[in-house]
């Protein structure tokens, strides 16, 4: 089945720069990588997503960039606020139709420093 | 539009007993997954229902099953809990059967075993 690794487990940023998390999957069928944000104590909210017929989306300072060959894709977060501080999740649709639901990474800790 | 609503919000069982919990989508989905968040684990895939039939597990054990209603509601039952099925159970809904639908997630249940 599918697998999902994702890097780094926890980032820290100043406020104002940038951060960048990075996936990678196995199943080379997958054309579907959403993210999903979850604060704490809530539930994961999607963010972005991107499927494999684009090579990047973006959506005011998140983008997501997908490179099929590398099986990896990448959430961009530019300018960033105390507000993005939570666990971000990638995650991957393995081949079968929906099948086997949606493969996760174990989650990057987005901390921004004031 | 009303969210992905899930009850109850915490549960308590001692080994052995049975849990029940229950999942209402998103109007219109037909698609309910559950997923098992422990800590440190990120977010595993249990079950995946669409149009009232079981359509695919992830790789959990037997213990761990479920139902989908006339309405599109779900219910996942664990039972024989042991502690290691201690963790936030997440249900998200999607519309269809076509793979790269988006999923919402509910709020999620924390199930707690002693």
């Amino acid at each position: 089945g599918e697998n999902v690794e994702q890097h780094p487990s926890t980032l820290s940023v100043q406020e104002g720069d940038s951060a960048v998390i990075k996936c990678t999957y196995s199943d080379s069928a997958s054309n579907y990588f959403p993210w999903y944000k979850q604060e704490l104590g809530k539930r994961p909210q999607l963010i972005i997503d991107i499927r494999s017929n684009v090579g990047e989306k973006k959506d005011q300072r998140i983008a997501v960039t997908l490179n099929k060959t590398a099986k990896h894709f990448s959430l961009h977060i530019t300018e960033t606020q105390p507000e993005d501080s939570a666990v971000y999740f990638c995650a991957a649709s393995g081949a079968g139709g929906g099948a086997d639901g949606l493969t996760f990474g174990k989650g990057t800790h987005l901390i921004i420093q004031p | 539009e009303a969210g992905v609503t899930q009850s109850p919000t915490h549960l308590i069982k001692t080994r052995g007993q049975q849990a029940t919990l229950r999942c209402s989508p998103i109007s219109g989905h037909t698609s309910v997954y559950w997923y098992q968040q422990a800590l440190g684990l990120g977010l595993q895939f249990l079950l995946w229902y669409d149009e009232g039939e079981e359509r695919n597990r992830g790789n959990f054990p037997p213990r761990f099953s479920g139902r989908q209603f006339p309405n599109y509601s779900s219910e996942l039952n664990v039972n024989a809990l042991e502690l290691e099925d201690s963790a936030l159970y997440l249900c998200a809904s999607s519309g269809g059967l076509w793979y790269t639908d988006t999923q919402y997630f509910g709020p999620g249940t924390r199930l707690t075993v002693l």
